[in-house]
């Protein structure tokens, strides 16, 4: 069964610390995985997507990483803001845009003062 | 940025009536998907919309469900009789080519 499973569920940290959120995910065929950010009440924002041959991708203070050999992705937030605070979702697609779409659990982040 | 834009924010609605979710994708886009999320649980994927016609379904996208795009910009997700079980929040989200997907702020249907 095509499954993503994210840890931890939730986590606390201080306001300019780093955290790392992990995702493993046994979804095949395999075409590109995901992170999303949601807001509460809001939908999920586009933070990455990399494909099988993409070790690392950036998006300012956001770093994904990927092994597909052990299927386990990774996203860390480097000198997290109090806007940091979200849920983290971790998906993984198997073909084309959106209808082919695995969704984690996601892991809640909250950035204290 | 561009973004999808989704009305109403909040429905709330009697077991066995209609509902009809409104959803404006970004202009370019080809693609128009739904998705809903049960409180506390993982997002799940609806139906997808392409062409003018479904391109894809899950098995939760059974005959109570439909969508429409009645015009250029509107993409609708209709359920017929409406079930307790489908009170949730309702992603609209629409892409490009480039297979990434912009969500809306959803519709959070509640069925009393």
């Amino acid at each position: 069964k095509n499954q993503v499973e994210q840890s931890p569920q939730s986590l606390i940290i201080l306001e300019g610390k780093n955290c790392t959120l992990q995702c493993n995910y046994t979804v095949s065929p395999f075409s590109n995985l995901r992170w999303y950010k949601q807001d509460t009440g809001r939908g999920p924002v586009s933070l990455t997507i990399m494909t099988f041959s993409e070790n690392t991708k950036s998006n300012g203070r956001y770093t994904a990483t990927l092994d597909a050999d052990t299927k386990q992705s990774s996203l860390h937030i480097t000198a997290s803001q109090l806007s940091d605070s979200a849920s983290y979702i971790c998906v993984v697609s198997q073909g084309a845009a959106g209808n082919k779409l695995t969704f984690g659990g996601g892991t809640r982040v909250l950035v204290k003062p | 940025e561009p973004e999808v834009t989704q009305t109403p924010s909040h429905q709330v609605t009697q077991m066995g009536q209609e509902v009809i979710l409104r959803c404006v994708p970004i202009s370019n886009h080809l693609y128009f998907y739904w998705y809903r999320q049960i409180l506390g649980q993982k997002v799940e994927f609806l139906v997808s919309f392409y062409n003018n016609e479904i391109s894809e379904k899950s098995e939760i996208f059974d005959d109570q469900f439909s969508v429409e795009r009645p015009d250029g910009s509107n993409f609708t997700l209709k359920i017929r009789s409406t079930k307790l079980e489908d009170s949730a929040m309702y992603f609209c989200a629409s892409s490009d080519l480039d297979e990434k997907l912009f969500f809306g702020s959803g519709t959070q249907l509640s069925v009393l």
